[in-house]
């Protein structure tokens, strides 16, 4: 089974709509941490924004928010007011320990938002 | 940005060469993973380096080996080069390891393997 799953390949909202972009998730490990990433074409990964697994309450960051169902288990990312600027790919990821003990970091296959005038 | 850089920015090569990618971590950051991007994936994580040692791989063959130095920057070495080692590889560092810190990505190189 799939530890991330972005099952919408590609998004379009218009300009200063809200859209949710959906990532579901498989674990073991009770503790865990989900965070969303934005690609832009140039390449480089940005943060967005991160949701523990123990965390009460879902996490916002500025016109970001996680939309945090934990029996679920999905995570997804709602931006408020698009703008043009956030026309890039998104990629949800989670880390989480391996059999091994170490702390690795899972990502989707990603959703492609295009923003419109 | 984030502070962390990487070099080259783009790199061709041929079908069995070898291959040094380099980065240099955020300021204060001890750890340091590098992931492969193929087109239209997600990153795959390749390894992690923690204090100059090894802390974790992926699926990758032992052709894709790392250092990372006293000052926590890191090398990602790849020998024997293929075909489908073409791809996006990024690197990213964190403040420590083993626990659920963010991870910040410096810009890629991409690396056309001919």
């Amino acid at each position: 089974a799939q530890k991330i799953t972005q099952t919408q390949p590609g998004m379009f909202v218009q300009e200063k709509e809200a859209v949710t972009l959906d990532c579901t998730y498989d674990t073991s490990d009770p503790s865990y941490g989900l965070f969303w990433y934005k690609q832009p074409s140039s390449g480089e990964m940005i943060f967005l924004i991160y949701q523990g697994s123990y965390d009460q309450q879902n996490a916002t960051e500025g016109r970001y928010s996680l939309n945090f169902q934990k029996a679920r288990k999905s995570a997804n990312l709602v931006i408020s007011a698009s703008q043009l600027g956030d026309s890039a790919m998104y990629f949800c990821a989670m880390r989480e320990r391996d059999s091994e003990g170490y702390s690795t970091l899972t990502f989707g296959k990603g959703t492609m938002l295009l923003v419109s005038p | 940005e984030t502070g962390v850089t990487q070099s080259p920015t783009h790199l061709i090569k041929t079908r069995g060469q070898q291959v040094t990618l380099r980065c240099s971590s955020q300021s204060g950051h001890n750890t340091v993973s590098w992931y492969q991007q193929a087109l239209g994936q997600g990153p795959q994580f390749i390894f992690q380096y923690y204090r100059e040692e090894e802390n974790g791989r992926g699926n990758f063959p032992p052709r894709f080996s790392g250092l990372q130095f006293p000052n926590y920057s890191s090398e990602l070495n790849v020998n024997a080069l293929e075909l489908d080692d073409s791809a996006l590889y990024l690197c990213a560092s964190s403040l420590a390891a083993g626990g659920l810190e963010t991870q910040y990505f410096g810009p890629g190189t991409r690396l056309l393997v001919l």
